[in-house]
């Protein structure tokens, strides 16, 4: 199986701040690659998809890039709406595995 | 707009066998693979398997391989989810998910509210 791990677990920042988030594959996955946010008691949201593809509907404020292993998500100016749990996918093989989430909380 | 409705939550005994329904519309069911995803109390998610809604075919984690059978209602536009030889280990809200494709690149579009399973003795 593909192992996702993401740095950092978790996180604190405030409302305005620009936010990384990495998510290291244990081998390479090209770009299928996928991250999702969730927030207590919801489904997962698809926030990226392909890496760097923007979901529809999704502020621009998010990107994602990278390849192969090493992956990241941006958030370029946080909104008090953007604090969440955040999870990076893998589609590349079966079983589809997730990262262990990064949890984005208010400085 | 693309929904998909999932059935209630559920208590069941260690030991029993659990049914989650999952209720699509806003699309054409049977172009589309469904997905099923739990969630175990402060865990990550965890892929389960999945249905082509078209034709049937399925794939399954070998972690729930002989547990766990998904099928699909074609008239209904519904997929199930059936997980037997139930364990307080399979605590968890349960999720189905809609694949999108474009070309073997696939992510999970659109998600049910997730049916929490409770099982205790």
């Amino acid at each position: 199986d593909i192992q996702m791990t993401q740095s950092p677990s978790s996180l604190s920042a405030s409302v305005g701040d620009r936010v990384t988030i990495t998510c290291r594959a244990s081998q390479s996955i090209s770009s299928y690659l996928n991250w999702y946010q969730q927030k207590p008691g919801r489904a997962p949201k698809l926030l990226i998809y392909a890496a760097s593809s923007l979901q529809s509907g999704v502020p621009s404020s998010f990107s994602g890039s990278g390849s192969g292993t090493d992956f990241t998500l941006t958030i370029s100016s946080l909104q008090p709406e953007d604090f969440a749990t955040y999870y990076c996918q893998q589609s590349y093989s079966t079983p589809y595995t997730f990262g262990q989430g990064t949890k984005l909380e208010i400085k | 707009q693309v929904q998909l409705v999932q059935s209630g939550a559920e208590v069941k005994k260690p030991g029993a066998s659990v049914r989650v329904s999952c209720r699509a519309s806003g699309y054409s069911f049977t172009g589309y693979v469904m997905h099923w995803v739990r969630q175990a109390p402060g865990q990550r998610l965890e892929w389960m398997g999945w249905i082509n809604a078209g034709n049937g075919n399925t794939k399954y984690s070998q972690k729930f391989q002989g547990r766990v059978t998904i099928t699909r209602g074609t008239s209904a536009s519904t997929a199930y989810m059936d997980l037997s030889s139930l364990r307080s280990e399979d605590t968890a809200v349960y999720f189905c998910a809609r694949a999108e494709y474009s070309g073997s690149l696939n992510w999970f579009d659109t998600w049910g509210q997730g049916t929490l399973v409770t099982v205790s003795s």
